[in-house]
């Protein structure tokens, strides 16, 4: 079945710093990719997303790069801000009608920023 | 304003006392889950819904039961529910699988 395995947390970075979150996948053929935020006492919200080999997704500063050679998205950011402190979750879903809809989503990393 | 609601937002029961958490959205969504979200192991999926009356497990559906009779409401229901199901659980809806998926802002349950 579909997996997806998660950079381990906690991090923690100074402001400024640059953040890079691993996240690799196991799927059938073409899945489309995520990343998703939870910050504090929220429920998730789509941070970005791709859709097929080498679309990047960017958006708040973050971007990711859907890699199929190395079955990849890692999430960046060239300079953290405090108010990037959440739990950030990379996800997969399915191609549709493969007679699986199910979503699958990482163990999800906290990143804590300091000023 | 588009948006999933859940209700109750905290809940504090017993064993084997039959609970249900409603699960509604707005936004003519075809597709919507449940999840339950636990220290070390991440989001995980219990039942999604394709569609009215089409509803199928996902990764962890014991102990748990739904229902889709409309396409707005997708109530997760716990029969006998036991401590290991105490956690966070997020309901969400989306156009499709494939489609950005949107959360309500989560139901804490503790079961004693």
């Amino acid at each position: 079945g579909n997996s997806v395995t998660q950079m381990e947390g906690p991090v923690t970075l100074s402001e400024e710093a640059f953040l890079t979150i691993n996240c690799t996948y196991t799927a059938t053929g073409y899945p489309s990719l995520f990343w998703y935020v939870q910050y504090p006492g929220e429920g998730l919200q789509l941070l970005l997303k791709a859709t097929k080999a080498d679309d990047k997704g960017s958006n708040k500063g973050f971007e990711a790069t859907y890699r199929k050679e190395t079955t990849s998205f890692h999430l960046e950011k060239g300079s953290v801000q405090v108010s990037d402190s959440a739990v950030y979750f990379c996800a997969l879903s399915p191609i549709p009608n493969f007679g699986n809809e199910k979503l699958t989503f990482g163990t999800g990393t906290r990143l804590t920023i300091i000023p | 304003e588009a948006q999933v609601t859940q209700n109750p937002r905290y809940l504090i029961t017993v064993t084997g006392k039959k609970l249900t958490v409603t699960c509604s959205q707005n936004m003519n969504h075809e597709y919507m889950s449940w999840y339950r979200q636990d220290p070390g192991l991440g989001l995980r999926q219990i039942y999604y819904s394709m569609n009215v009356e089409v509803t199928d497990k996902g990764d962890v559906p014991e102990g748990y039961k739904v229902s889709r009779k409309e396409k707005r409401n997708f109530p997760l229901i716990l029969e006998s529910p036991s401590p290991n199901q105490t956690s966070l659980y997020f309901c969400a809806s989306g156009p499709s699988v494939v489609e950005t998926q949107y959360f309500g802002p989560g139901t804490r349950l503790l079961v004693l």
